[in-house]
């Protein structure tokens, strides 16, 4: 069956350190990959997706990620974390055009101390 | 732009009554919106996929005849809880794709509480 990882389940960082989530996909065939980010008691929203192309993705608030097809990773990344990047990160991954089912994995934690 | 609302935020309601849950997406026509349940400190479980005017797909180990879900237009899903119980308590998220861009946008979500 098909599956999303995300292996840090709690990350605590302090102002100003970079930051790279990991998120690793078990589907061969053609992926579309996501990821979201929940601020506590908000809902889901969109940071950034990868279809094709460049695989390094720029998303909003300075967050990119790299999609290594190779490695069946799509790993999220920024340079310098705030205070208010303090949130749950999923990754999710949907198998191509036209099948918009997801598969989301558990979920990282951050908290980023001032 | 893309803004799911979901309605009630909030709902209590006592064991064997039911609950029914709207999704609607504001600013655009969903081809397809999707029901999810969240537990705590855990990910998101996709309950159904629901396409207007069809009937929804269920996942599987969802009841289908306990969870209810009618997409009767292009901009809304209602899903119902029917005869809830206590173990039914817990984060229904929707989502709804934007055409043919398969990137879903979500919903507050609503949180249930059964007594």
């Amino acid at each position: 069956a098909q599956s999303v990882s995300q292996h840090n389940h709690h990350v605590i960082l302090s102002e100003a350190a970079s930051l790279e989530l990991g998120c690793n996909y078990s589907y061969g065939g053609t992926v579309n990959l996501f990821w979201y980010v929940q601020y506590p008691g908000q809902h889901l929203q969109l940071l950034l997706k990868y279809f094709s192309g460049d695989p390094l993705v720029k998303g909003i608030k300075g967050f990119e990620a790299e999609f290594i097809k190779s490695k069946f990773s799509f790993n999220l990344r920024k340079p310098s974390v705030q205070w208010s990047d303090t949130a749950e990160y999923f990754c999710a991954v949907n198998r191509g055009s036209g099948t918009y089912k997801y598969i989301f994995g558990t979920g990282t934690r951050l908290k980023v101390l001032a | 732009g893309a803004v799911v609302s979901q309605h009630p935020s909030r709902v209590i309601c006592k064991s064997g009554t039911s609950v029914k849950i709207e999704c609607r997406s504001l600013d655009f026509q969903a081809t397809t919106m999707f029901w999810y349940r969240q537990f705590p400190k855990q990910s998101l479980m996709l309950m159904a996929t629901s396409n207007e005017g069809s009937k929804a797909t269920y996942e599987q180990g969802v009841e289908k005849d306990k969870f209810l879900i009618n997409h009767a237009s292009l901009t809304l899903s209602t899903l119902t809880v029917t005869s809830a119980h206590p173990e039914d308590s817990s984060f229904y998220i929707c989502s709804a794709a934007l055409g043919t861009t398969d990137t879903q946008y979500f919903g507050p979500g609503t949180r249930l509480t059964v007594l």
